[in-house]
């Protein structure tokens, strides 16, 4: 059963890089594994989509957040990474992983998902 | 401001009927498949229904999804005091190029 675990700071200072790793276990990132993303949650308020991509290459993100935002995978480690940069305490949010199950684009769904992880941007 | 519409439910007692609502646009729902999330308090959102109106393994025939046009909706019937959660519906944007949520529709029964 593909389950997901993010990890990393819970606290991260304004201006600075937020960086989250998500390990996946129950199956290995592949080509039968390919697509994963991001998805954050503010405190109280409602899921806004980070960005997904393919492991070997595609990805799509957020316009919003597009000039800050990279993801990348370590396929060795079977694990996702997310780095945002300048945060500011608008970044404060759960984040989660989650594997879009047919592509990155299109009409694809989000499952499963990771627990989430809180963090906050505060100095 | 989200690029979906989800208008508030009105709370609902054990046992009815409840739909909620998903209004998008042509970019969106207009030419894309919608899914739709379950959250509980403190908890990831869970998948209840992809491609309009499936239904993952697991999911009980009491949720059903529907779309038409530019709208979506997700109906619970036979509601259960364990249904009161918030609820989402997500598409693929094709003009934003990304996924789009809806704000989210808290669902209290009563």
């Amino acid at each position: 059963q593909l389950q997901l675990q993010e990890s990393g700071p819970g606290l991260v200072k304004p201006s600075e890089t937020l960086s989250l790793t998500c390990t996946v276990s129950g199956a290995s990132i592949s080509r039968n594994n390919p697509y994963w993303g991001w998805i954050r949650q503010p405190p109280g308020k409602g899921l806004e989509w980070i960005g997904s991509f393919y492991y070997g290459g595609s990805t799509y993100y957020n316009p919003s957040l597009k000039s800050r935002v990279s993801m990348s995978v370590d396929v060795s480690k079977n694990q996702l990474s997310l780095r945002l940069t300048s945060v500011t305490a608008a970044d404060t949010a759960v984040y989660y992983c989650a594997r879009p199950a047919t592509g990155v684009s299109g009409g694809s769904w989000f499952d499963p998902w990771g627990l989430g992880i809180l963090v906050t941007v505060s100095s | 401001q989200s690029v979906l519409t989800q208008p508030p439910s009105p709370s609902a007692t054990p046992g009815q009927r409840v739909t909620i609502f998903c209004l998008g646009g042509s970019s969106n729902i207009g030419r894309n498949d919608v899914c739709w999330y379950q959250q509980f308090p403190g908890a990831a959102p869970k998948l209840l229904i992809y491609k309009n109106n499936q239904r993952p393994s697991g999911v009980p025939d009491r949720f059903s999804g529907s779309k038409s046009g530019t709208s979506a909706s997700l109906a619970i019937s036979g509601l259960r005091s364990e249904d009161e959660a918030d609820y989402y519906c997500a598409a693929w944007d094709d003009s934003l190029n990304g996924v789009v949520f809806g704000g989210g529709t808290k669902l209290t029964v009563l």
